[in-house]
């Protein structure tokens, strides 16, 4: 069946560095939508991407969706404490869920 | 604001028991969505319904089933618990087709023994 597969399964950062989260299918998807889960709490949606190779950014944070849209990424630029949690993407019509990158910052 | 609402948030049953986790929506919306989520398989679709007393399977229903008898209610039923079923559900919700934005619940914490 149709698989979306994420990595890095764990990501530990230093405050201020960089962050990367890739996120790919088996098959072209209709769309992918980003989630940020806090430790303990709930997915919360963060965007949708539609288009093949659409770029959209939301403060530190840039999201893309690849050419034949079968990849996506997750950048975050300049890492806070407040980004700590699992980020996950997730594909198509029924959301496939990826198994998410759980980033932990380094004071 | 959307709200989404799980009816505990800790809940504890004994194999073999009949397990309800109830799921209210207050903003009209046509899909509603129950996973479970486990360490390092992420979030794994149970059942959704796209409308009144309409449903599909997801990933893995089996030992599970779902109830949706009115628009803002979607019940997860557990017929007979399994030790292999204690788990984190998440219960969702959204509007017009089934890939638009999801709004979470704060998940049932379920553990049983």
């Amino acid at each position: 069946g149709q698989q979306v597969m994420q990595i890095p399964q764990y990501q530990h950062v230093q405050e201020g560095e960089d962050f990367t989260t890739y996120c790919n299918s088996s098959t072209t998807l209709s769309n992918i939508q980003w989630y940020k889960q806090r430790p303990g709490g709930h997915p919360v949606f963060l965007i949708q991407l539609v288009k093949s190779g659409e770029v959209k950014k939301q403060k530190r944070l840039t999201f893309q969706f690849g050419e034949a849209k079968k990849n996506s990424s997750l950048h975050i630029t300049a890492t806070q404490t407040t980004d700590v949690g699992t980020y996950f993407c997730a594909g198509d019509d029924k959301i496939i869920f990826g198994k998410g990158t759980r980033l932990h910052i380094l004071p | 604001d959307v709200k989404v609402t799980q009816s505990s948030r800790y809940l504890v049953k004994r194999t073999g028991e009949k397990v309800f986790l109830e799921c209210v929506q207050d903003m009209d919306h046509e899909n509603m969505f129950w996973y479970r989520q486990d360490p390092g398989l992420g979030l794994r679709l149970i059942y959704f319904s796209y409308d009144v007393k309409m449903k599909e399977k997801g990933d893995i229903p089996e030992g599970y089933s779902v109830s949706r008898e009115k628009k803002e209610r979607f019940s997860l039923i557990l017929e007979s618990a399994s030790t292999n079923q204690t788990s984190m559900y998440l219960c969702a919700s959204s509007w017009g087709d089934t890939y638009n934005e999801q709004f979470f619940g704060p998940g049932t914490r379920l553990t049983v023994l």
